[in-house]
This record gives structure tokens, sequence and C-alpha cells, in this order.
């Protein structure tokens, strides 16, 4: 079975643009979050998306936004592009968003390495 | 929220060595990951454990839960190991983000 695949794997923009991520997650997983990692720390929470509704959101601005679709699969998208804003974004996906099914592992993708000019 | 610190945060060994990483959270939990990332940037699943111990090949793992620490065990370890380990973990209660720690970069070398 394929595992969470993100596209494009390598991305250059300048300040200001905006940039569209996409991810599509393991066949049967319902959850997907969002990751960014700057280099030399560990990823930092963004989104997490169940069901298509956003159910959680870490410490980043505005200018961050998501959406998730009917096929589960998602986008991450980052409008006004900063100097900061480099870093590789991680998709992770697992069964399930709910308290329930809160205790299963997460899985992620390769990722998406932003380059901001 | 909670918090999660790895140690060391930097490892040299030498090819065949043995090394034992840990990871301390501040609260309660019911999911532990533990991620190796390669040079490339792949973060790769290495042990789910909330609690107990696992093993797979020269990998291991223990978390004692009601202590609040987990450790990762290599053995005999091969240049390939190289790259940095997170631990990450999810507070009792909350469905939503993992949290990371700071990592450990472990070098193997020849």
């Amino acid at each position: 079975d394929a595992g969470v695949t993100q596209s494009p794997t390598h991305l250059i923009k300048t300040r200001g643009q905006q940039v569209t991520l996409r991810c599509s997650p393991i066949s049967g997983h319902k959850s997907v979050s969002w990751y960014q990692q700057v280099l030399g720390q560990g990823p930092q929470f963004i989104f997490q998306y169940y069901e298509k509704e956003e159910r959680g959101r870490g410490n980043f601005p505005d200018r961050f936004s998501a959406r998730q679709f009917p096929n589960y699969s998602s986008e991450l998208n980052v409008n006004a592009l900063l100097l900061g804003d480099s870093a590789l974004y991680l998709c992770a996906s697992s069964f399930g968003g709910s308290l329930t099914y809160s205790n299963q592992p997460q899985h992620f993708g390769d990722g998406t390495r932003l380059s901001i000019l | 929220g909670i918090q999660v610190e790895q140690s060391p945060p930097d490892l040299i060994l030498q090819e065949g060595a043995n090394s034992t990483l840990r990871c301390n959270f501040s609260d309660s939990v019911n999911n532990l990951q533990w991620f190796h990332q390669n040079p490339w940037g792949q973060l790769i699943n290495l042990f789910y454990i909330p609690s107990g111990t696992k093993q797979n090949g020269r990998l291991s793992a223990t978390t004692v839960a009601t202590e609040r620490y987990s450790l990762l065990y290599i053995s005999s370890s091969q240049t390939t190991d190289s790259g940095v380990y997170f631990c990450a973990s999810k507070r009792l209660g909350s469905a939503r983000q993992l949290t990371f720690g700071s990592g450990t970069q472990l070098t193997v070398l020849p």
C-alpha cells in the first residue's frame, strides 16, 4: 500500500508570493495533520483535519490555512510568504482524529521542502 | 502543552557500539512515537510505544508511562543509523498534535 504522499517535493518562491502544498493520506486514514520543520528543530504542529473539519490549530499566523477534501486528501496554503517560512513541511495521516482514536500512530510523508528567496 | 525533552542532543559512536537515547515527557500520554529522520529529511516510524517494550531487529524501545520517560536502544550501530532521532508524544485527552522533542543527532563513524 502507498504511504503518505506529498507534492511537490521541492519548491522555491519569493517573498510575498503564495504557495499550495498537497498531501494524500494512507488509504483508509481519515485524519491529516500538517507540521513545519525549520532547520535544526523538531516538527511543529500547524493543523489537524478530520472528516473535512479543522480539529486543531497550532501557533501559526492566519497566513496559514488548510482544507481537506471528500477523499481525505489535504492542501496547505501559505499567503504572503516570509523568509522565515522556509522549512520542510510534513504531512501526517492517522486512522482517526477523534478522542476515541487519539492513540493511533501518525505516519509521515517525505515532506515538501520550501525555500523562500 | 506537553513538554518533551531528549538527551543527549548529540552522540558520536564507532560502528558496532551500542547506545541509549532518552525521552522525558511532562504529562500523561496516550501516544508516544520514535522516529528516525535520515539525511534526506524522511521521517521514518521506528516505534509506536505509549507503554511497555518493543523490539525490531537491532532497535528496541521501552516506555515507562508512570515515570514519564521512554528509552530507545540501538545495538551494534551501523553507519546507516546516522541521522536525527525524534521522540514525539500526544497528551492524554488530546486528539490533536504530536509534540516533538528537539532530537538526538547520531553520527556513526566507520
